[in-house]
């Protein structure tokens, strides 16, 4: 089972430029959520669902958005990149919001 | 406001014990877990504790008072391999994790 793959790995941004991450998860998890993380700052959620067509914003959304078309994939889009948003961006998924939630590999990104 | 306190980094020896402690203040709580974090890897699932008391996995305990607001993580029998960064997260009354930022362990033989 592969559980949850990010796409890409790692990816290098001119600011400005719009990017999407993917993520995918085979575990049928309702529920799906984006952090990021940021050297000395805890894990901070950006954008989460709770099932399929529906979305909500975490602490920080302000510059990202999020589509929910399925159960399988979550992908987080930055529409216009500013520096800030350089950073380890990981994909989770949990059963449910009550749910222990997995981690995908993280990508990480560099806005210049 | 929302606040989980953990020390930055711990440094311990091979074979020993060690206690890495967090507290919070949250909007309602909801549980707390402990995720284990390797250098440049995803946080994998640790432990798990909504009630007070102690829970036991293995090499790996976890505590909790919620009237304290306090938890700790115990990892007994040190192995090189346990050198990573140990997170714990709280759900608060929205069911959202509120993330420490972490301790880094090291260990040293």
């Amino acid at each position: 089972t592969a559980g949850i793959t990010q796409a890409p790995t790692s990816q290098i941004l001119a600011a400005g430029r719009s990017m999407t991450l993917r993520c995918t998860q085979d575990m049928r998890h309702n529920a799906m959520y984006w952090y990021r993380q940021d050297l000395g700052l805890g894990l901070r959620l950006i954008h989460y669902s709770n099932t399929a067509g529906t979305t909500g914003k975490g602490e920080v959304p302000d510059g990202y958005s999020v589509s929910r078309a399925n159960t399988d994939d979550f992908p987080l889009t930055l529409a216009s990149a500013v520096p800030s948003q350089t950073s380890v961006y990981f994909c989770a998924s949990s059963g449910s919001s009550w749910d222990t939630q997995y981690f995908g590999p993280g990508t990480r990104l560099t806005v210049l | 406001g929302q606040n989980i306190d953990q020390p930055t980094e711990m440094t311990a020896t091979e074979g020993a014990i060690v206690q890495i402690n967090c507290t919070y203040q949250t909007s309602g709580f909801n549980g707390l877990f402990w995720y284990q974090q390797h250098a440049g890897e995803a946080p994998t699932f640790l432990s798990y504790n909504v009630l007070d008391g102690l829970e036991e996995k293995g090499r790996f305990s976890s505590f909790l008072s919620r009237s304290k607001g306090y938890s700790y993580l115990l990892l007994k029998e040190l192995q090189m391999k346990d050198s990573a960064s140990y997170l714990c997260a709280v759900r608060d009354s929205n069911y959202q994790l509120i993330w420490g930022a972490g301790t880094k362990l090291i260990i040293k033989p």
